[in-house]
């Protein structure tokens, strides 16, 4: 398997444009996880899904962010409209898991988001 | 409840010793805590975890110890090598059957070993 797949790697936009993140999780996988990593705020939780419906997003900043999964092989997370202050790395992570066994997650390379 | 407090921020370990890196946590319904490795530019990857039945675990160079009454674990890293330079980050979840694995994540620790 290739991991979690995450594209864009980097994306820089203006102020007010929307912006679009991709993420392919493991095959076989039933959770995903969006994170935003910053110095000043660490790795924060913004939503998961469980197969395909979202479970927690009470990460999500604000409205402006919204995240979809319309498939098992992938997700989206939108940010409408972009602020400077969106500026950090979105990590998409993927793990299996069943009744009181938990895996580890598997993180991908993460997207650079530069809002300017 | 759900924060996970690690420390030191920042960390420089001679090459051969040993690093040390804290965790405390307040919320006593977590029951799994891993350690993740972050190399710059990639995602963290998961490098050991624990659950509170036991009060260490070593795989290789790298041991958890637990203390379930104190509410802290740590990462001991032996023999530490200039390779391990990266930033560490401990977390916790539950692993009820109600919500996920939702991890919470500490602040990391950039460890940076000198040769």
């Amino acid at each position: 398997d290739a991991g979690v797949i995450q594209s864009p790697r980097h994306e820089v936009t203006e102020m007010g444009q929307e912006v679009t993140l991709r993420c392919k999780p493991i095959s076989g996988h039933d959770y995903l996880f969006w994170y935003r990593q910053t110095m000043m705020r660490g790795l924060e939780l913004l939503i998961y899904f469980n197969n395909n419906v979202p479970i927690d997003d009470s990460g999500m900043p604000e409205d402006r962010f919204s995240a979809k999964m319309p498939n098992a092989s992938f997700s989206t997370l939108k940010i409408q409209p972009s602020e400077p202050r969106d500026s950090a790395v979105y990590f998409c992570a993927s793990s299996l898991r069943r009744y009181r066994t938990n895996y580890g997650y598997t993180f991908g390379s993460g997207t650079r988001l530069t809002v300017v | 409840q759900q924060q996970v407090k690690q420390s030191p921020q920042s960390l420089i370990v001679q090459k051969g010793g040993i690093s040390i890196i804290n965790c405390a946590y307040e919320n006593t319904a977590f029951d799994y805590f891993p350690w993740y490795q972050q190399f710059p530019g990639k995602g963290p990857a998961l490098l050991i975890a624990i659950r509170p039945d036991v009060s260490e675990k070593k795989e290789g160079r790298f041991t958890i110890s637990f203390n379930k009454s104190a509410k802290q674990f740590s990462l001991h890293i032996m023999d530490s090598q200039p390779g391990d330079s990266a930033t560490y980050f401990c977390a916790a979840s539950t692993a009820g059957l109600q919500g996920a694995q939702k991890l919470v994540f500490g602040q990391g620790t950039r460890l940076t070993i000198n040769p």
